[in-house]
């Protein structure tokens, strides 16, 4: 059973407009959620990380915002640039269950010039 | 060489072949993982190694046997796979084990099993 959920497989948006990836969880224990970002033929590289007693964090034009009550979060990227262009995985954890990272599968941005 | 490094980046195999993927850390970390990335699926944990000791194993086939000589080198090992092991193979290290430590990838290893 998928824990972490990313329902848009891609998203295509303009350069210079903003960029929204969304994310959805259903562990409750999860406190610890990480935005990983994946090029063709690369492997994931860390992109930003939100922890559970945060809402909001800011990394330059990167954004997360996580609403726990929703049990959603999203990443916002301003302004979107072509080189933006990539996957985008969502991962959570519990600090509790140490260890693992689940991910989501992933959706795939375009950002046309 | 810096980050982690992952040999080899393409392999192709027979079902009755034995292989094995390597992987490397140089940053220092004391826990490493090997993850699969099958198509259209999210990566999946198969391994952790915290201080060269395995602490999980997500009910992995024995096919699949991983070593971990020392904290900086992390090794799969593949016998009599089948097709459906066909995947993107993941290597990645952090500095604890916790569930809040950043963990850093590798390029991967594209496995083909015929």
């Amino acid at each position: 059973d998928q824990q972490v959920k990313q329902n848009s497989p891609s998203l295509s948006v303009q350069e210079g407009r903003i960029s929204i990836l969304n994310c959805d969880y259903t562990n409750s224990m999860f406190d610890y959620f990480l935005w990983y970002k994946k090029y063709p033929a690369e492997g994931p590289t860390f992109l930003i990380s939100i922890s559970s007693i945060k809402d909001k964090n800011e990394d330059g034009r990167f954004t997360v915002f996580l609403n726990k009550s929703a049990k959603h979060l999203s990443l916002h990227i301003v302004p979107s640039q072509p080189g933006d262009s990539a996957v985008y995985f969502c991962a959570a954890s519990a600090q509790d269950s140490g260890y693992a990272l689940n991910f989501g599968k992933g959706t795939s941005l375009l950002v046309t010039p | 060489e810096t980050g982690v490094t992952q040999t080899p980046r393409h392999l192709v195999m027979g079902m009755t072949n034995k292989k094995s993927l390597k992987c490397e850390q140089h940053l220092g970390h004391n826990a490493m993982y090997w993850y699969k990335q099958s198509a259209k699926k999210p990566l999946e944990l198969m391994f952790v190694y915290s201080l060269e000791e395995r602490v999980e194993n997500n009910s992995v086939p024995s096919r699949f046997s991983p070593e971990c000589p020392n904290s900086s080198h992390l090794f799969l090992h593949l016998h009599t796979l089948q097709p459906e092991d066909s995947a993107l193979y993941l290597c990645a290290s952090s500095q604890g084990s916790s569930g809040t430590e950043t963990q850093y990838f590798g390029p991967g290893t594209r496995l083909l099993v015929l």
